[in-house]
């Protein structure tokens, strides 16, 4: 079935730049999808892309995407502390029923 | 402008206890979701409503029931509680737009013990 991977944990220091990675398998994705939670919060939408774009850049955020390998990232520039969180990659064949989270990466950030 | 807002916050329950938590949504969208999260695992989706009146199950419903009681309420009911289902659950409504944006509630913490 459908699987959505990502590494469980990430440090980086503070203004170097955080790259995220994430793997699917199904390649009927429409749309893939970065969520931000912040500790004891729900999750929020950060951007997302279409299957069709390579890259959507918003701000510090820059998303690149690469259809053949299925491998979606998420850079941070210039990384801060109110960057610490958990990030998820979530990927949906652009149907309301099914959207596939993976299992996020916990950002921590050093000083 | 409230966006998804559950019901309690936290919670502890003894085995076989049963409890329902709470959810409801001030955006008028049309579907919404009960995920549970536990370490390592990510969100699974436990159940689904595309519109008032219909729900369909998820990847684990075991031992779960819902009700979409209206537009906006999607209430989630253990009627037996086990310590399996200790985790943190999350409430999402579904902005059926451009690109099924999801926006979630910020979560009930459940431990049974």
């Amino acid at each position: 079935g459908e699987d959505v991977e990502q590494s469980l944990f990430l440090s980086v220091r503070e203004g170097d730049s955080s790259v995220i990675n994430c793997t699917y398998t199904d390649s009927s994705s429409t749309y893939l999808y970065w969520y931000k939670q912040e500790p004891g919060a729900g999750l929020q939408l950060l951007t997302y892309i279409f299957s069709n774009m390579d890259m959507k850049q918003d701000q510090r955020l820059t998303v690149l995407l690469n259809k053949k390998d299925k491998h979606l990232s998420l850079r941070i520039a210039d990384t801060q502390t109110g960057d610490s969180a958990i990030y998820f990659c979530a990927e949906s064949p652009g149907s309301a029923s099914k959207i596939i989270f993976g299992s996020g990466t916990r950002l921590s950030i050093r000083p | 402008n409230a966006g998804v807002t559950q019901t309690p916050k936290f919670q502890v329950l003894k085995t076989g206890q049963s409890m329902t938590l709470q959810c409801a949504q001030d955006m008028n969208h049309n579907s919404m979701y009960w995920y549970r999260q536990d370490p390592g695992m990510g969100l699974r989706l436990i159940y689904y409503s595309a519109s008032e009146g219909t729900t369909d199950k998820g990847e684990v419903p075991n031992g779960y029931n819902v009700s979409r009681l209206n537009k906006r309420e999607f209430s989630l009911r253990l009627e037996s509680a086990a310590p399996s289902q200790t985790s943190v659950y999350f409430c999402a409504s579904l902005l059926a737009g451009v690109a099924y944006e999801q926006y979630f509630g910020p979560g009930t913490r459940l431990t049974v013990t």
